[in-house]
């Protein structure tokens, strides 16, 4: 089925250090929602963005809705050890079949 | 009570076994959800449920049944399953549907193995 590009795939970091990962579609989308899985739990949704352009943070974590609606970028600032898990992207448009459309995943290692 | 509850949390099962997973949620929720998550990939969506009937079945294989009791119940009745089967699968939950993809609960999700 249809997937998102989400970049990196996989990021290896010093403890500290800030990341950024992002998803992009050829889709338009009108709901941008960015996920944490960690190993053996189901995912937590951190930060939902409703409107293009739109900014939202949650504590260390920011996510930005692109102005064409076919992107969005998650920023994690000051990493730290239990950020260390999978972070999914999904878009929501209900002319998609009102599904969900998920990204890949960015695996997130923090060296301590 | 913002909760979703799976059980078993994990589950080994022949291929001739007959089993079932299930989910439960107290928070008022109407639409609950089914996907099946194989490891390092994003969830499948597989069964939607809304008001306790089935609204979307993603053409998942009869070997997989669903199955909603009441509107804080989900269950998965799996028979004749093959080792591919093998995965991580979730419940979740949200208020209603449609859209209620975007703003679901998830549960821990039971880690099935097929032998």
């Amino acid at each position: 089925g249809q997937q998102l590009n989400q970049s990196p795939q996989s990021m290896f970091i010093q403890e500290g250090e800030d990341v950024s990962m992002n998803c992009t579609s050829s889709s338009i989308f009108n709901t941008w929602l960015w996920y944490k899985q960690d190993p053996g739990e189901g995912p937590v949704l951190l930060i939902a963005l409703y409107k293009a352009g739109e900014l939202t943070s949650n504590g260390r974590l920011t996510a930005q809705f692109g102005i064409t609606r076919k992107d969005s970028f998650l920023n994690i600032s000051a990493s730290i050890p239990s950020d260390v898990g999978i972070y999914f992207c999904a878009g929501y448009n209900a002319g998609n079949n009102r599904k969900l459309i998920w990204g890949l995943g960015t695996s997130l290692a923090v060296n301590p | 009570d913002t909760e979703v509850t799976q059980t078993p949390k994990h589950l080994v099962m022949g291929m001739t076994n007959k089993k079932s997973l299930k989910c439960e949620q107290h928070m008022g929720h109407r639409a609950m959800y089914w996907y099946k998550q194989k490891a390092k990939k994003p969830p499948e969506l597989m069964f939607v449920y809304s008001y306790e009937k089935l609204s979307i079945n993603e053409s998942v294989p009869s070997r997989f049944s669903p199955e909603c009791p009441n509107s804080s119940l989900l269950n998965l009745h799996l028979h004749a399953l093959q080792p591919e089967d093998s995965a991580l699968y979730l419940c979740a939950s949200s208020q209603d549907f449609p859209r209620g993809e975007t703003e679901a609960f998830f549960g821990q999700g039971t880690r099935l193995t097929v032998v």
